[in-house]
């Protein structure tokens, strides 16, 4: 089955210090991967994408994601974490519905990020 | 702001009752989303709506019923609901549902509490 992992329910890191966000995926095909944000109260809010091109991608908020194909991972990166960067953060892997009709994001399960001051 | 609007952003039912969400988008999109996000789990996908059409149910149970009356509205009507159903329901808007790449905007969603 085609899906998401983050392995990681929770990462904590002090500020100033560099934070890494794990994600895994498993598809078929070219996988299209994304990063979204989900503050407290708040939906969700898109980040950055990989879709094709330079394996390092950068995004808003000075966060950035790699895509290793080898690895099949697409880790999310910062070098230097804020107080304010404290959030749930989702990995997804958008797919082709059966027939092509309609795009369809896979989610993974989320990790909090809570940055100490 | 997102341009995403979701009311009520909090509801308490009891099983034998009927409510409804709203979602409202003023971004001139083209598709709409109801997701189901639950503590530890990844978000559902529910339904697709494209241009007021259904185009994906998730096999989804019949107490939810969504409505797409034009393409800037979007309800999901709830009735005898259980209490594995209590979680926050997300509203989200897309330009068109045919590409990969696209971008999906995000509601603050709903907290839906069920005695």
């Amino acid at each position: 089955a085609q899906s998401v992992a983050q392995p990681e329910d929770q990462v904590n890191v002090a500020e100033g210090n560099p934070l890494t966000v794990k994600c895994t995926y498993s598809v078929s095909g070219n996988p299209y991967l994304f990063w979204y944000v989900q503050y407290p109260n708040r939906g969700l809010q898109f980040l950055l994408k990989y879709i094709t091109g330079d394996n390092l991608v950068k995004g808003s908020y000075g966060f950035e994601a790699e895509f290793n194909k080898s690895q099949t991972s697409f880790h999310l990166k910062k070098p230097s974490a804020l107080v304010s960067d404290s959030a749930l953060y989702f990995c997804a892997v958008s797919l082709w519905a059966k027939g092509g009709a309609t795009n369809k994001l896979i989610f993974g399960t989320g990790t909090l990020l809570a940055v100490q001051p | 702001e997102t341009g995403v609007t979701q009311t009520p952003r909090h509801l308490v039912m009891g099983m034998t009752n009927k409510k409804s969400l709203k979602c409202e988008q003023h971004l001139g999109h083209n598709a709409m989303y109801w997701y189901k996000q639950s503590a530890k789990k990844p978000l559902e996908l529910m339904f697709v709506y494209s241009l007021e059409e259904r185009v994906e149910n998730n096999s989804v149970p019949s107490r939810f019923s969504p409505e797409c009356p034009n393409s800037s509205h979007l309800f999901l009507h709830l009735h005898t609901l259980q209490p594995e159903d209590s979680a926050l329901y997300l509203c989200a808007s897309s330009q068109d549902v045919g590409g990969r790449n696209e971008k999906l905007f995000f509601g603050s969603g709903t907290q839906l509490s069920v005695l």
